[in-house]
């Protein structure tokens, strides 16, 4: 079954404390997304890949870094995390084969950063 | 660069009444079209898309929607509404050729009254 999948689906931390945002794809794909949802702005890109090794900023870079090492995932690094990232974040990924295509979201992971 | 507006942020209806969600979308080149629906505490589901082929387009639950260039918009429709179909939904546009990125509106929230 395609599967998008992220961890943690939910988690409360402190200002400051790092932590990483997992997303793993079983598709093979090329394209990865990292999307932020936030009420009354729908979602917001914050960085993509294009292959591996290969990133770049969306809309809403600042405070996270990605890699791409492998294919399969992209984790989403916040160094520092401050209350204005409390939010939920959607993992995404997409085949570069053809335009158009349909790009695949995982579930999703709540942030709640006190 | 593309942008895409969804008129009403909050649309109520009664079960068995027609569903009417309006989006309307900027972009330099042919846009691909996508709705997205999103229900409480859930990821994100593909209801259809728009890929330059017919352009009333039929996806799941029901929906359809129909591509006017001439107005730069992407209704979706449904004929009658379900207490189900209550729900957030987005409509969004991909990136000049590409499926590496979505721009999304900022949502419309259903509500269905028995």
């Amino acid at each position: 079954e395609a599967q998008v999948t992220q961890n943690p689906r939910y988690l409360i931390t402190v200002t400051g404390k790092k932590l990483t945002v997992t997303c793993s794809q079983n598709m093979n794909h090329e394209y990865m997304s990292w999307y932020r949802q936030d009420p009354g702005l729908g979602l917001r890109q914050i960085y993509y890949s294009m292959n591996v090794e290969v990133t770049d900023k969306g809309d809403v870079p600042e405070g996270y870094k990605v890699s791409r090492k492998e294919k399969r995932n992209f984790p989403l690094i916040l160094e520092s995390p401050s209350p204005n990232q409390t939010s939920l974040y959607f993992c995404a990924s997409s085949s570069s084969r053809a335009s158009g295509n349909t790009i695949y979201f995982g579930e999703g992971s709540w942030l709640t950063v006190v | 660069a593309q942008s895409v507006t969804q008129l009403g942020s909050h649309v109520s209806v009664s079960e068995g009444a027609l569903v009417l969600l309006r989006c309307n979308y900027s972009s330099s080149v042919p846009p691909y079209l996508f709705w997205y629906v999103q229900y409480p505490n859930q990821g994100l589901q593909l209801l259809l898309k728009y890929t330059s082929a017919a352009t009333l387009v039929k996806g799941i639950n029901g929906f359809e929607a129909e591509f006017k260039k001439s107005e730069t918009s992407f209704h979706l429709t449904k004929p009658s509404a379900h207490m189900s179909d209550a729900a957030e939904y987005f409509c969004a546009v991909s990136t000049q050729g590409g499926s590496e990125k979505l721009v999304f509106g900022k949502g419309t929230k259903l509500t269905v009254n028995p």
